[in-house]
């Protein structure tokens, strides 16, 4: 069984500085590793996701994660965030076994 | 397409009652599952089902059922609520039960037992 990691619960950002949101996940067997984003009183939507091939990742909004298997980890940047990127953020790994399991979440605020 | 949706969008329940949470989706998706989110917990996997009439239990299925008839369908039933049952609910789809399918995620349902 897999399970996944998230080290910061809450990261306060000024607008326009980078953010990094740090993931870490284990499991025994090859893993396809996601990242949702939640706006507030929405649902979750998809930032990115790694599958196979280049272990850089680009996704929607100008985000981008990197895919270390030595490390187990996969961590997602922005070099400048703005205001309206204040949400949640969940990294989730699944390894076919049809069942997705999720981190605890990170609560990014970016502040003018 | 409409994607997945949910009904209701909030309930208050007392604790004994029983209810159905509704959801559906319109993209011919074969896996569905239902969440429950709590604070600093993520997501965590009540059930799910592979296709029309399969269904299996997730990481926390205590006190929950569901049912899969139908394709586009997949309700939540509470047998009889407790306060612990207190949280956001939500319904996802995806085009395969394998895991690299990306997960389309409903509005959730917000459901507070007194």
């Amino acid at each position: 069984a897999q399970s996944v990691t998230q080290l910061d619960s809450q990261v306060p950002v000024f607008e326009e500085a980078p953010v990094e949101l740090r993931c870490n996940y284990s499991s025994s067997v090859s893993v396809y590793l996601f990242w949702y984003v939640q706006y507030p009183n929405q649902g979750l939507q998809l930032l990115l996701k790694y599958l196979s091939g280049s272990t850089l990742v680009k996704g929607i909004n100008g985000f981008e994660a990197e895919f270390n298997k030595s490390q187990t980890s996969f961590h997602l940047r922005k070099p400048s965030v703005h205001i309206s990127d204040t949400a949640e953020y969940f990294c989730a790994v699944s390894d076919n076994d049809y069942k997705l399991s999720f981190g605890a979440g990170t609560t990014v605020t970016v502040r003018a | 397409n409409a994607g997945v949706t949910q009904t209701p969008k909030f309930q208050v329940l007392k604790t004994g009652q029983s209810m159905t949470l509704q959801c559906a989706q319109d993209m011919n998706h074969e896996y569905m599952s239902w969440y429950r989110q709590d604070p600093g917990m993520g997501l965590r996997l009540i059930h799910y089902s592979v296709g029309a009439g399969i269904t299996d239990q997730g990481e926390v299925p205590n006190g929950y059922n569901v049912s899969r008839s139908t394709t586009e369908d997949f309700p939540l039933r509470l047998l009889s609520a407790a306060p612990s049952q207190t949280s956001v609910y939500f319904c996802a789809s995806r085009k395969g039960r394998e895991g690299f399918y990306e997960q389309y995620f409903g509005p959730g349902t917000r459901l507070t037992v007194t």
